[in-house]
């Protein structure tokens, strides 16, 4: 069972360069989300996916864009990192919004220099 | 910005004695669920709650939902060193225009000492 695979698991980028992380859950669920966590913040949603083909802005998602064209994936990218964007970045996923589980991802750590 | 409030931030205790935290919102939610992450790990859910006064164990962990919608606690009895971690809160509304958002609370780290 893989469950909520993230690639890469790190990465360091210099400021201005761009990137696309990916999530793949192999759960057939409906939702996905991409959180960051930074010390002290929790866990702070990004960018969310009711379904395939459908987006919706959490509550950090400036600096960040994504595309749910598969059900199965989810991708985050940022166009231009800034250092602020250092950051811990998980990916979850979930059958639906009837408060089923959402399983994670392990991570992938991002530093941007 | 972050919806939910969650406290205390840490705790330090020793091993055996119990441990309580709580998670309230602005907002209601229809769930509310309690996560622990370990080093190096996403987190990993512990407790789900469904309905408004809902009172759930799982083992030596109980959680309970908040009559209002508003608000949830966790419960650890007789804490061991393995409970070490944060521990997160999140809640989720099914309607509106936040459908289907799950947010998260600050988390408490635990330390437990042996």
């Amino acid at each position: 069972n893989a469950g909520v695979t993230q690639t890469p698991k790190f990465r360091v980028l210099k400021t201005g360069q761009s990137m696309t992380l990916l999530c793949a859950q192999d759960m057939n669920h409906e939702y996905m989300y991409w959180y960051r966590q930074d010390p002290g913040m929790g866990l702070r949603l990004i960018h969310y996916s009711v379904g395939e083909g459908t987006t919706a802005k959490g509550e950090v998602p400036d600096g960040y864009n994504v595309s749910r064209l598969k059900k199965q994936n989810f991708l985050l990218g940022l166009e231009s990192a800034a250092p602020s964007q250092t950051s811990v970045y998980f990916c979850a996923s979930s059958y639906s919004s009837g408060g089923t589980e959402a399983f994670f991802g392990q991570g992938t750590r991002l530093t941007v220099v | 910005g972050q919806q939910l409030n969650q406290s205390p931030q840490s705790m330090f205790i020793q091993e055996g004695e119990d441990v309580s935290m709580n998670c309230t919102s602005s907002s209601i939610f229809n769930t509310w669920l309690w996560y622990k992450q370990e080093p190096g790990e996403g987190p990993v859910l512990l407790i789900a709650l469904y309905k408004a006064g809902e009172l759930t164990s799982n083992g030596r962990l109980t959680a309970q939902f908040g009559i209002t919608r508003k608000d949830s606690f966790l419960n650890i009895s007789a804490s061991i060193p393995s409970d070490v971690g944060i521990y997160f809160c999140a809640g989720q509304r099914a309607g509106g225009t936040s459908y289907g958002k799950l947010t998260f609370g600050q988390g408490t780290i635990l330390t437990v000492h042996p």
